[in-house]
């Protein structure tokens, strides 16, 4: 079992919906999550981070966090074709010196 | 604006060769620099810390003889690819911690091998 998971889709949505994703992980010592957008051939960028347990929100993207499932979900609302990207979970653990655990990605498409 | 830089994008070797790829940060220092392997479709998977005045620290299963990384200084971490072979084909991508003491990373724009 790898240590986090993360449903590689792809996940198709029309323009304007709102888009769920999700990922959960085993390694109860992870605190500080991440999401990060890769389009094609390029780097990832971040978009939100969190730590511990929460909510956090940055314009149409909500980042959720709830420890006591393993669960993180990144939330984008009123969806844009701009958004069509693989989308990375990250995660890392407070004695893991900035290295970073990835969850294998979910590729959106929202079509027009 | 991009705060991690990596040179060259692309590049395309004949098999047997080496290639060296750079990452750079730009306005800040890094005492630690991370190097993944990315193949299509695929997450990152993290090749080995590359870490200022020490050696790097190589994940399991990474050949450190065959991908040598030097951590010149603190703004600039080299991958060498040795002995290229087709299997190597990869994107690969660079990472540096935010200055700020947060566990952010900055990520390079990436570099395309091709090994012919």
């Amino acid at each position: 079992q790898k240590e986090v998971e993360q449903d590689p889709g792809p996940l198709s949505v029309p323009e304007g919906a709102i888009v769920s994703l999700n990922c959960t992980y085993s390694n109860s010592a992870f605190q500080y999550f991440m999401w990060y957008r890769q389009y094609s051939r390029k780097g990832p960028e971040l978009l939100m981070y969190t730590y511990s347990s929460g909510n956090k929100e940055d314009g149409r993207f909500t980042a959720q966090v709830d420890k006591s499932s393993k669960y993180i979900s990144l939330f984008i609302r009123d969806s844009q074709p701009s958004d069509s990207a693989t989308y990375l979970c990250a995660m890392s653990a407070w004695n893991a010196g900035n290295m970073l655990t990835f969850g294998g990605g979910t590729r959106l498409m929202v079509k027009p | 604006g991009a705060v991690v830089s990596q040179h060259p994008s692309r590049v395309i070797c004949k098999s047997g060769t080496s290639v060296k790829i750079e990452c750079r940060s730009l306005d800040f220092q890094a005492t630690t620099m991370f190097w993944y392997r990315q193949f299509p479709k695929q997450s990152l998977m993290l090749m080995a810390t590359s870490n200022e005045g020490s050696k790097a620290t190589y994940e399991q299963g990474v050949e450190k003889d065959k991908f040598l990384i030097n951590h010149a200084s603190l703004t600039l971490s080299t991958l060498t690819v040795t002995s290229a072979h087709p299997e190597d084909s990869s994107f690969y991508i660079c990472s540096a911690p935010r200055p700020s003491g947060s566990y952010e990373q900055y990520f390079g724009p990436g570099t395309r091998l091709t090994v012919t």
